[in-house]
């Protein structure tokens, strides 16, 4: 069971919009600290693709965006591509465990 | 370019140890927070442990979450720029790939700095009798 709560699958044909949620509590999102997202292609390594809740990292495509409010994230991927199918994770610092925790992933299929 | 090389795993016994080494190359590796992240067969990611030693600090400050405390060490050795990960009393559910990952800030004062901005590609670790 992750801390960090997230849906384990999503889809959306291409061009369309889908958007992840990550829902957590006031010790890791909700309180003073930051979403960060990051991409995994399988049997690859993670790859950041969102950080400080909305910034774009470098060199990824401003089609992908994100969010935070209260104890909730969330991460949208418009124009939807066969390129996107991936997994995708949440993570943030939380300060009662006083370590970083991480949503539970979801794959997003393009139909 | 930021490389970040992990060795080290293997097949070990229950109960048993292993030490994962990470070498890490292009960037000055004092002046970062450095993690070791797992991810179980099938299944999401994990942080296991971060440090922080800078030359700032007389000892280094080291992080671990709850599942591995007290079993796992980690520890850097800034002259060859390597990052270790000692794992004691192994459990089949420690079974994973662990990752090595470069955090983007030097410590964890301004968390709006920190994140995981470089992976290595991992090395896999089976608990398995």
């Amino acid at each position: 069971q992750s801390v960090l709560a997230q849906p384990p699958s999503v889809s959306g044909d291409p061009s369309q919009k889908v958007t992840i949620s990550c829902s957590g509590t006031r010790s890791n999102i909700g309180g003073d600290t930051v979403v960060n997202w990051y991409q995994q292609f399988p049997g690859k390594a993670p790859k950041l693709l969102i950080y400080y809740d909305d910034l774009l990292a470098s060199g990824v495509s401003d089609r992908f965006s994100a969010s935070k409010s209260g104890t909730s994230a969330s991460l949208a991927i418009s124009g939807l591509q066969a390129e996107d199918e991936a997994d995708y994770y949440c993570a943030a610092w939380d300060d009662s465990l006083n370590g970083w925790v991480f949503g539970g992933g979801t794959k997003v299929t393009v139909l | 370019e930021v490389q970040l090389l992990e060795s080290g795993g293997g097949l070990v016994q229950p109960g048993g140890s292993l030490r994962l080494s990470c070498e890490a190359t292009g960037f000055t590796f004092r002046d970062h927070v450095m993690n070791w992240v797992r991810q179980a067969p099938g299944k999401g990611l994990e942080w296991v442990s971060s440090i922080i030693d800078s030359s700032r600090l007389s000892s280094p400050s080291t992080y671990y979450a709850d599942s591995v405390k007290g079993r796992f060490t980690i520890s850097s050795d800034k002259s060859k720029n390597t990052l270790y990960l000692q794992m004691n009393s192994l459990r089949v559910e420690d079974t994973a790939v662990y990752f090595c990952a470069k955090d983007h800030a030097a410590d964890y004062d301004i968390l709006s700095e920190n994140r995981f901005d470089s992976w290595g590609q991992g090395t896999l670790v089976t608990v398995s009798s």
